[in-house]
């Protein structure tokens, strides 16, 4: 079992829609969430970071929830437009005495259609 | 300032071969860790490095090997290529100590025939 689950698995708007997409995870000790954007082939991009006591963090159009005590997390974008189009993978960084290590979750494919 | 550099962009390389990959980290970087994304995957976590030495490492085998330079530069290499190693590779620096500064570079599609 993946400890970073996401959902959907892919996601079909329409532009100008907004979308919310889901994040759960398992992993401890917890540091930080972060969500990235990633086109095709390319690598990610951070939209936002956010520690255990942060309960949302907006970038833009981009706006993240965090729930440390069910372990969810929300990236909500709103006014989708078609550059919108893109995976978008949400990463739980594990801090063990120090050593830090990025989990990732197998992202959402979002796709904006005219 | 430059970010992430990776080379080469595309790669491919017949089963059995070996692979040298290179990343040159952001300005100011010191640590480098290397993953592997296969299609339609998340990233998967090889090592990291730092102060030229393996600090982590995920649970690839031994044919995954890594290398850091004096200038914070690092390698991955792959030995005996398998079919399944075809992924894009993707390296990301921070700074040692510093949560939110992991940037990742464009990556090298390897293409194992």
């Amino acid at each position: 079992k993946n400890q970073v689950e996401q959902s959907p698995q892919s996601l079909i708007i329409l532009e100008g829609k907004n979308c919310t997409l889901q994040c759960n995870y398992t992993v401890s000790p917890f540091s930080n969430l972060r969500w990235y954007k990633q086109d095709t082939g390319r690598g990610p991009v951070s939209l936002t970071i956010m520690t255990f006591s942060e309960n949302t963090k907006s970038n833009g159009r981009y706006t993240a929830t965090l729930d440390a005590d069910t372990k969810q997390s929300s990236l909500h974008i709103t006014a989708s437009q078609l550059s919108d189009s893109a995976s978008y993978i949400c990463v739980v960084n594990i801090s063990n005495f120090g050593n830090e290590k990025l989990t990732f979750g197998t992202g959402t494919r979002l796709t904006i259609i005219p | 300032d430059a970010g992430v550099t990776q080379s080469p962009t595309h790669l491919i390389k017949t089963r059995g071969q070996q692979v040298t990959l290179r990343c040159s980290p952001k300005s100011g970087h010191d640590t480098v860790s290397w993953y592997q994304q296969a299609l339609g995957q998340g990233p998967q976590f090889i090592f990291q490095y730092y102060e030229e030495e393996e600090r982590q490492r995920g649970n690839f085998p031994d044919r995954f090997s890594g290398h850091q330079f004096p200038n914070y530069s690092s390698e991955l290499n792959v030995n005996a290529l398998l079919l399944g190693d075809s992924a894009l590779y993707l390296c990301a620096s921070s700074f040692v100590g510093e949560d939110y500064g992991y940037t990742f570079g464009s990556g090298t599609r390897l293409t194992v025939v």
